[in-house]
C-alpha cells in the first residue's frame, strides 16, 4: 500500500528542538521530491520545506529558513525535518507530502496523516 | 511569491445543488513551454489530511467523482461541484505548482445548508 507515516511530534518549550520523521512505503521513494506542509490550528495550509528526489536541492519558507533543516535517507525511505529554535507560531500539524515528480514545488498526490507539534511552556 | 486568493471564504449549499469556488492568482499560472496551467485543487475533510482533486487546473485525479469540475486559465480558476453530496462538506484549497515557493489559497469552507 502506498502510504506516508509521520512521527516525532509532541510538546516542546519555546527555543527547543524536535525532529520529525516520515516513513514512506509502496513507491520508489528516491524518484520523488518530498515536502513538509503545516497547518496551524484552525488555519490554512502552509508549505514549509521541500527536497528533491536525491536530496541535492532543498528550499524553505522564509518563516523557517535558518531554523529548520529538511533531509532524506533514500536507503531507509525516510524523510526528516529537524526543527530548532522553535516558536509558539510553529505550533501546527505537520504533514509529510509526496510530490508527483522530482520537482518539489509541483502538486502533492499523497499526504501523510500528520503529526502535531505544540510549542508552549 | 505568487498569491492565491479564493472566494468566497465560505458558502452553504443545499444537498444536490451547485457549489462554485474561485481562485485568483497574482501571476499567470499558464506555463508557455507545455501550455498547461499549473494549479491544483485539494479537499480537506474535518480531521483528515488534504486529498488531491485536480492538477493542471482541470485534470481530475483518479477516483474523484465526475460531479467535480476544474476549469480556468491564466490567473482565474474555478472548482465546481455540480450536485453537492454530504461528504463534500469540507475545506477546499487551490495551490499553484508553477514556481517556488508553492503557495496555497486561504481555503473555502463548504457547508451543507
Amino acid at each position: 500500500e502506498v502510504q506516508l507515516l509521520e512521527s516525532g511530534g509532541g510538546l516542546v518549550q519555546p527555543g527547543g528542538s524536535l525532529r520529525l520523521s516520515c516513513a514512506a512505503s509502496g513507491f520508489t521513494f528516491s524518484s520523488y521530491a518530498m515536502n513538509w506542509v503545516r497547518q496551524a490550528p484552525g488555519k490554512g495550509l502552509e508549505w514549509v520545506s521541500g527536497i528533491s528526489g536525491r536530496g541535492g536541492t532543498t528550499d524553505y519558507a522564509d518563516s523557517v529558513r535558518g531554523r529548520f533543516t529538511i533531509s532524506r535517507d533514500n536507503s531507509k525511505d525516510t524523510l526528516y525535518l529537524e526543527m530548532n529554535s522553535l516558536r509558539a507560531d510553529d505550533t501546527a500539524v505537520y504533514y509529510c507530502a509526496k510530490v508527483n515528480n522530482g520537482v518539489y514545488y509541483s502538486y502533492v498526490d499523497l499526504w501523510g496523516p500528520g503529526t502535531l507539534v505544540t510549542v508552549s511552556t | 511569491d505568487i498569491v492565491l486568493t479564493q472566494s468566497p471564504d465560505s458558502l452553504a449549499v443545499s444537498l444536490g445543488e451547485r457549489a462554485t469556488i474561485n481562485c485568483k492568482s497574482s501571476h499567470t499560472l499558464l506555463y508557455r513551454s507545455n501550455n498547461k496551467n499549473h494549479l491544483a485543487w485539494y479537499r480537506q475533510k474535518p480531521g483528515q489530511p488534504p486529498e488531491l482533486l485536480f492538477y493542471w487546473a482541470s485534470t481530475r485525479e483518479s477516483g474523484v467523482p465526475d460531479r467535480f469540475t476544474g476549469s480556468g486559465s491564466g490567473t482565474d480558476f474555478t472548482l465546481t461541484i455540480s450536485s453537492l453530496q454530504a461528504e463534500d462538506a469540507a475545506v477546499y484549497y487551490c495551490q499553484q505548482h508553477y514556481g517556488s515557493p508553492p503557495t496555497f489559497g486561504q481555503g473555502t469552507k463548504v457547508e451543507i445548508k
